[in-house]
């Protein structure tokens, strides 16, 4: 069965620092995998995704996302991040029955 | 601009009560899904549904019902609310390919006193 781990609860960085959120996942089929970010008091919005093809993805507002079928890992990096980007980041694979598996998710605090 | 809303941010309820929760979506999806959100727990998914009057389990079923009459509406139940089940609920919806974004509400908070 899939399963997805982040290996991080908390994540604290100062403002204009580099951050990576850690996600591992396990898959006997094949993986489509993708980052969701929830701002405070909203709703759960797609980051990114990795379907096929290059194993490097990036979003619109500056994250990206490495694919590493060796590891089974899917980590979210960001080369410096602004106090907008504090939201929880969750990671999710999809299981062989189209049903998405989330992670436990990351909350991700940028400070001042 | 699409959108998923959901009938109301904050419930509070007492244990017993029988508890309905509104999802409605405007981009004509045909896959509607509830989970619920629990600190340390992500997000697990309690069913979904992948057309008009059709509903799957998902991994925690228990203690909860569906109903999909309208392929815009998709309504969550609580046939007696306990207090294990405070939590917060989201509703998402997408296009029926599995690589397909799900696009989701803000939620519900939900507290069962």
């Amino acid at each position: 069965a899939q399963s997805v781990t982040q290996l991080d609860s908390q994540v604290p960085v100062f403002e204009e620092a580099p951050v990576e959120l850690r996600c591992n996942y396990s898959s006997s089929v094949s993986v489509y995998l993708f980052w969701y970010v929830q701002y405070p008091n909203q709703g759960l919005q797609l980051l990114l995704k990795y379907l096929s093809g290059s194993t490097l993805v990036e979003s619109i507002n500056g994250f990206e996302a490495e694919f590493n079928k060796s590891q089974t890992s899917f980590h979210l990096r960001k080369p410096s991040v602004h106090i907008s980007d504090t939201a929880e980041y969750f990671c999710a694979v999809i299981s062989n029955t189209g049903k998405l598996i989330f992670g436990q998710g990351t909350t991700l605090q940028v400070k001042p | 601009d699409v959108k998923v809303t959901q009938s109301s941010r904050y419930l509070v309820k007492r244990t017993g009560e029988k508890v309905f929760l509104e999802c409605v979506q405007d981009m004509d999806h045909e896959n509607m899904f509830w989970y619920r959100q629990d600190p340390g727990l992500g997000l697990r998914l309690i069913y979904f549904s992948y057309d008009v009057k059709m509903k799957e389990k998902g991994d925690i079923p228990e203690g909860y019902s569906v109903s999909r009459e309208k392929k815009e509406r998709f309504s969550l139940i609580l046939e007696s609310a306990s207090t294990n089940q405070t939590s917060m609920y989201l509703c998402a919806s997408s296009p029926p390919a599995w690589d397909n974004e799900q696009f989701f509400g803000p939620g519900t908070r939900l507290t069962v006193l």
